[in-house]
């Protein structure tokens, strides 16, 4: 149980182009999604939170209107990367979690690439 | 504000133990830990919630000091397949919003 997926594994797109990447929990309902980017040989940094049907909450730094968040679903959240430059490319990954419990579970990642 | 681990990396001949240590500069709600291989996405190992209790499933450990607002994790006869870098992610305000610590890059040699 408790199974994270995300869409696409990994994606390649020109500078300027707009990507949408989908985390999906597949067996469960996720009351919280996090979406998390990951540099080269670095740690997760968290860019936001989102909760089912609310606004997500982004962390300092991390632009909302570049970082477009969208929870519609207790399954599903989307994050777009809107006029992707090369500084954008990294590993994206969300994780999950239900309500009353601790445990977040990752998705296996998306690899952007921006050229 | 990230937390500190350490050591940075460690290798290890199979068999061996290892201790990570995980250091933060706020007191700590919950400590949560991963373990990452290459390109692939953190998977997770446990969570030490705040009162100081130890946790283990067979060869690995850990123990959360909320005084020293500290976390390490134990691994003992360490396997081929401990390999990987190990993040803490640490829960500050009860909120299950983590910031991950610096990684402890652990590599078992044969």
């Amino acid at each position: 149980g408790a199974v994270v997926s995300q869409h696409p594994s990994w994606v390649i797109c020109k500078s300027g182009t707009s990507v949408k990447i989908e985390c999906r929990s597949l067996d469960f309902q996720a009351t919280t999604m996090f979406w998390y980017r990951q540099f080269p040989k670095q740690s997760l940094m968290l860019m936001a939170t989102s909760n089912e049907g609310s606004k997500a909450t982004y962390e300092q730094g991390v632009e909302k209107d570049k970082f477009l968040i969208n929870h519609a679903s207790l399954t599903l959240s989307t994050l777009t990367v809107t006029s992707a430059h090369p500084e954008d490319s990294s590993f994206y990954i969300c994780s999950a979690r239900t309500s009353g419990v601790n445990e977040q579970f990752f998705g296996p990642g998306t690899r952007l690439t921006v050229l | 504000q990230q937390p500190v681990q350490s050591p940075q990396a460690v290798i290890l001949r199979e068999g061996e133990d290892a201790v990570i240590n995980c250091s933060s500069s706020k007191a700590l709600y919950s400590v949560h830990w991963y373990r990452q291989k290459h390109g692939e996405a953190p998977v997770f190992l446990m969570i030490l919630l705040k009162g100081g209790e130890q946790k283990g499933h067979e060869k690995i450990s850990a123990s959360f000091n909320e005084k020293k607002q500290q976390s390490s994790l134990y691994l003992t006869a360490s396997q081929l397949s401990y390999s990987g870098t190990y993040f803490c992610g640490t829960d500050w305000f009860g909120n299950e919003k983590l910031t991950f610590g610096t990684g402890t890059r652990l590599t078992i040699i044969p």
